[in-house]
């Protein structure tokens, strides 16, 4: 089953912040983080893994609730060059080998 | 270093021909693995594979098929092709998935 993202997009001021938000259904073992730039392909922000520590690097940190299999994602002062599709991607066992991403969120930074 | 590169980087086919595309993973990166990504679907799972083995595979219909090398280097192929299967094809490399997976940049195919 495909993860959920909310919200579907968001229009931010340079310097806000957002969350964003994953949440499955099934027990997960992992949690990916990727950021997709129009024309680019996806790069990755961070993973969070069951029983592992909120992760964060600069401004944008993430936590992982292993109880609700949820993880959120967060964006603090934010700046121009956050404007992309956030994805999740979930992973339910240790040796799946398989990510299955929600749809996206967008994120529109403006001056 | 250099990143995964994905060729060709567009192609167009007609319904009912086939494809091959290929991915050079990272250097050092044995696992690659293969997504499809379409504006209604979003990012679907094709497969993966490690050391020439593929270790899994997503739901699609036995149309798609991949393989590695020894090297590393991955083809997918896609037989008699459907207008649905117009998507951007991603590959994605990794040492070790707990250090996340390094995309191309993709392959657009459009089917007409």
């Amino acid at each position: 089953q495909q993860p959920v993202q909310s919200p579907q997009a968001v229009i931010l001021r340079e310097g806000e912040d957002a969350v964003i938000n994953c949440s499955s259904s099934k027990a997960l073992y992992s949690v990916h983080w990727y950021r997709q730039k129009h024309g680019e392909a996806p790069v990755f922000l961070m993973i969070l893994l069951k029983g592992g520590e909120q992760k964060g690097h600069d401004k944008i940190s993430a936590s992982f609730n292993e109880k609700k299999q949820q993880s959120s994602l967060y964006l603090t002062a934010s700046q121009l060059s956050y404007s992309g599709t956030y994805f999740c991607g979930t992973e339910s066992g240790g040796s799946n080998y398989k990510l299955t991403f929600g749809k996206g969120t967008l994120l529109t930074v403006n001056p | 270093k250099a990143g995964v590169t994905q060729t060709p980087r567009y192609l167009i086919k007609t319904r009912g021909q086939q494809v091959t595309l290929s991915c050079s993973p990272i250097s050092g990166h044995r696992s690659v693995s293969w997504y499809q990504q379409t504006p209604g679907q979003g990012l679907q799972f094709l497969f993966e594979y490690f050391s020439e083995t593929q270790r899994n595979k997503g739901n699609f219909p036995g149309r798609f098929s991949g393989r590695q090398f020894s090297n590393s280097r991955s083809e997918m192929n896609v037989s008699t092709l459907e207008l649905g299967d117009s998507a951007l094809y991603l590959c994605a490399s990794s040492w070790d998935k707990s250090y996340g997976y390094t995309f191309g940049s993709g392959t657009r195919l459009t089917v007409v």
